[in-house]
Formats: C-alpha cells, structure tokens, sequence
C-alpha cells in the first residue's frame, strides 16, 4: 500500500542551524502539506503546497520556513536558524484530491525535531 | 466556538463496551469534518471525511455524525477491541482553503 515516508525519523540540532526535514509524498497525489505538533498541544497547519508553488500557510509559517519540491518526488521543509520553539513532532501530509473537503490527508510517520 | 474541542481527553474501557467521542467545530463557513485514528508510532489515519449536514459514515464497528448547524460531530466504537486504543483526532476546514483545524484528540485505551 502506497505511503509517505519521512526522513529523519528524529533529529537533534544546535539552535541557530539550519534542518532540512524530507517527505517523499504518495506518487500520485498532486497537494502537499507539512503539519506540526508541539509536545502536548494540537496539531498545527504550516503550509500547502501545489503545482510548485505554497497555496496556503499559516502564521506559523514565518520567512524561516520555507518549502520546495526539488525534483518531482522529494518535498522538503527547511527551518534556516532553528529555535528552542520549533521542537515538535513534524508531518508530511498528501491528499489525491484538490480540496480537504474530499480528500483525506495521508501522512506520514513524523520527524521529531529537537532543539537545544 | 472558535476552535476545535474534542471531549473526553482520554477514556478507559473494557473490551466489549461501546463507546463515543464528541467533536466541537466551528459551525460559519463550514466546508469538511475528518477523523484520524493515530496509534503510538504510527501515522495519523484517516477514517472519514464528512461535509453534509446529517450525514452519517460507518466502517466497521466505527461510525460518525455530522451536525453542520450546531457544529458537532459524534464518533462511535461499538464492541471495542484492545486493537481500538488509540488517539483519535477531529479536524475541521471552515473556509475554502486547505488548512485543517485539528483538535487536542480523545486517547482511547481498551483493556481485555
């Protein structure tokens, strides 16, 4: 059964780096999305992504995130200067279908990124 | 409402009993409810998407309603088994973009 992998399952970095959190997405979908969940709290939207491009992104979402598709398979989320405040546990998401309101997310199992 | 509330945070059951979870979403601009079923270690699963007023899925032994007007959704577990303990996670679209509101989840534990 087709699935979205993530990797790395789990990252440890000093604050101030930069982390580049990878998601291979199921082959046939078209949306992209990353989700967050800070230990403890709800899951949270950051950012949409179709036809290369972000079609939604939260507050969250501030000029040190950012998202791109290099080459066709991969879909990456990078943090330039990480904070204690971006640990969380990160998700990949893929929906076959252009809106939420027919298309259920599939996601994958998580980077748990951690900050010191 | 402004978010969305999902009640209880957690239930105890034994192996057999039925049970429900409520979900509380924002009712203006509604477009979808899903559930997600996340196990320990696993990837967040979808069990339905529901947009239409009334409306009422089933797979398995697991169901939902949908109450658009009031902004409720229901999700029942008949006969729960130790393979049902899990979190499970309600979340809304109440506009016509692509953000999910989730809410904090209702952990479920079946004991045999």
């Amino acid at each position: 059964e087709p699935e979205v992998t993530q990797t790395p399952s789990h990252q440890v970095t000093q604050m101030g780096q930069e982390v580049i959190l990878r998601c291979v997405p199921i082959s046939n979908h078209l949306y992209f999305y990353w989700y967050r969940q800070i230990l403890g709290q709800k899951v949270e939207f950051l950012v949409s992504f179709y036809n290369n491009e972000i079609s939604e992104k939260s507050e969250i979402f501030d000029d040190q995130f950012s998202v791109e598709r290099p080459d066709g398979s991969n879909f990456t989320l990078k943090i330039r200067s990480t904070k204690l405040e971006d640990s969380a546990m990160y998700f990949c998401a893929s929906s076959e279908a252009n809106r939420v309101d027919t298309g259920e997310l599939f996601f994958g199992e998580g980077s748990r990124l951690t900050v010191l | 409402i402004l978010n969305v509330e999902q009640s209880p945070q957690s239930l105890h059951v034994q192996e057999g009993d039925s049970t429900n979870f409520t979900c509380s979403f924002p009712s203006s601009n509604f477009y979808a409810l899903h559930w997600y079923r996340w196990e320990t270690a696993k990837s967040p699963e979808a069990l339905f998407v529901m947009t239409l007023n009334g409306d009422e899925k089933k797979k398995g032994r697991i169901s939902a309603t949908l109450n658009t007007k009031e902004g409720y959704s229901y999700l029942y577990i008949k006969g729960s088994q130790p393979e049902d303990s899990a979190t499970y996670l309600c979340a809304s679209n109440s506009n016509s973009g692509y953000a999910l509101n989730f809410g904090k989840g209702t952990s479920l534990l079946v004991t045999p």
